[in-house]
């Protein structure tokens, strides 16, 4: 199973919004509502801040949002602010014989 | 809701590792664990799932060498890589599989493959 595709990095200002993208395939993020997304800041563990989809957990802030349309999905983070830059990685659940999910390669966001 | 990973360390180019994986707050017995590491300055890479039912699915990069177990009684699931290489030096987490998406995870038990 192929890693999901992810843009290596991304940036913004305090306040301002930046996409991430997650491309896949119709076996993966384009066949299946378990797209999620994880944010992990240096030495620690991954967070999950988006799961099918679209729904966010308990405690997250309304800035992250997700979507997705056909093989690719993407979180957004609205007003920016310097605790998130962090590392986000996407995964889904992928119709495959030998493993059912997939990571994405992961996304450097910089807050400038 | 907890998970906590043990048994990382230093281990030499072909021996074996065993981690293990303790729940508090949730049950491994009707839980999907996932298993997820992390090589230096790289990005995650998820390689096991054991299923609620028992069914263990392991990635290519660790096909053959994996065995996933779990221990009801102290609500532990185990992890053993044999034949280990360099390759396999990573942060190792468990986490708890909900819905798709890994909603509780382990701190990280760091695994080093080094003579």
């Amino acid at each position: 199973q192929s890693a999901l595709t992810q843009p290596p990095s991304a940036s913004g200002s305090p306040g301002q919004s930046v996409t991430i993208s997650c491309t896949g395939t119709s076996s993966d993020v384009g066949g299946y509502n378990y797209v999620s997304w994880y944010q992990q800041h240096p030495g620690k563990a991954p967070k999950l801040i988006i799961y099918e989809v679209s729904k966010r957990p308990s405690g997250v802030p309304d800035r992250f949002s997700g979507s997705k349309s056909g093989n690719t999905a993407s979180l957004t983070v609205s007003g920016l602010q310097a605790e998130d830059e962090a590392d986000y990685y996407c995964t889904s659940y992928a119709n495959s014989n030998n493993f059912p999910y997939v990571f994405g390669t992961g996304t450097r966001v910089t807050v400038l | 809701v907890q998970l906590v990973e043990s048994g990382g360390g230093v281990i030499q180019p072909g021996g074996s590792l065993r981690l293990s994986c303790a729940a508090s707050g949730l049950s491994v017995s009707n839980s999907y664990i996932s298993w997820v590491r992390q090589a230096p300055g790289k990005g995650l890479e998820w390689v096991s799932v054991i299923y609620s039912g028992g069914k263990t699915y392991n990635a290519d990069s660790v096909k053959g060498r994996l065995t996933v177990s779990r221990d009801n009684s102290q609500n532990t699931v185990h992890f053993q890589l044999n034949s280990l290489r360099a390759e396999d030096t990573a942060i190792y987490y468990c986490a708890r599989l909900l819905s798709g998406a890994m909603d509780v995870w382990g701190q990280g038990t760091t695994v080093t493959v080094s003579s």
